[in-house]
């Protein structure tokens, strides 16, 4: 079955305390791996897309890494505005087309 | 920047009625998707639209939905005979010329079937 599970489920950080947010994922055909952003109301908003293992991307403070069963989004020396719920998601390829499977999220709390 | 606009933000519908919910996507965007989440739930895909025809469909995007581009800048969403397991945020998302670019999401629809 395809799964897509992140962990922590909450995470609560001092500002400029680094820490890292974990995606492993069980699908076959993997076709990308996708991180997001969401805000309190508001629709995810891409951070990065990775497609193979070995894989790295950089955004200000964040940094999305791959490796063959998990994706890992690290966050450095982290602000108040990163509060955040932070979303994965992998594209896998199917007899019908491409399917999308998003994981829970982890629920990222800065504070000042 | 340009951004992928929903309306209306919040619908109440009574169960058994139809609901269409809209999305204008990015103007030269020529990937469409809608995603539905449930409270407390993941995210999940529902269906993708490329060239005026369905691509993909999930399990979930039965014969009780159905997708459009009624014209050149809209993408509907229509839920026929509503259940009150159809109660969600709804989310429309588009992406550019190519299938694997970014997908840009607008702030969804919450659905709430009473």
């Amino acid at each position: 079955e395809d799964q897509v599970t992140q962990s922590p489920e909450a995470l609560r950080l001092q500002e400029g305390e680094s820490s890292s947010l974990n995606c492993s994922y069980t699908v076959s055909g993997l076709r990308g791996l996708f991180w997001y952003r969401q805000d309190p109301g508001k629709g995810p908003e891409f951070l990065f897309t990775l497609y193979s293992a070995g894989e790295e991307k950089e955004k200000e403070r964040l940094k999305a890494t791959l490796t063959k069963k998990e994706s890992f989004l690290h966050i450095t020396a982290p602000k108040p505005e990163d509060s955040a719920t932070y979303l994965c998601a992998v594209q896998a390829v199917r007899d019908t087309g491409n399917q999308f499977y998003f994981g829970t999220g982890t629920s990222l709390t800065v504070i000042p | 920047e340009p951004e992928v606009t929903q309306t209306p933000s919040h619908q109440v519908t009574q169960m058994g009625q139809e609901v269409i919910l809209r999305c204008v996507p990015i103007s030269n965007h020529l990937y469409f998707y809608w995603y539905r989440q449930i409270l407390g739930q993941k995210v999940e895909f529902l269906v993708s639209f490329y060239n005026n025809e369905i691509s993909e469909k999930s399990e979930i995007f039965d014969d009780q939905f159905s997708v459009e581009r009624p014209d050149g800048s809209n993408f509907t969403l229509k839920i026929r005979s509503t259940k009150l397991e159809d109660s969600a945020m709804y989310f429309c998302a588009s992406s550019g010329q190519f299938r694997n670019q970014p997908q840009h999401f607008g702030d969804g629809t919450r659905l709430s079937i009473l």
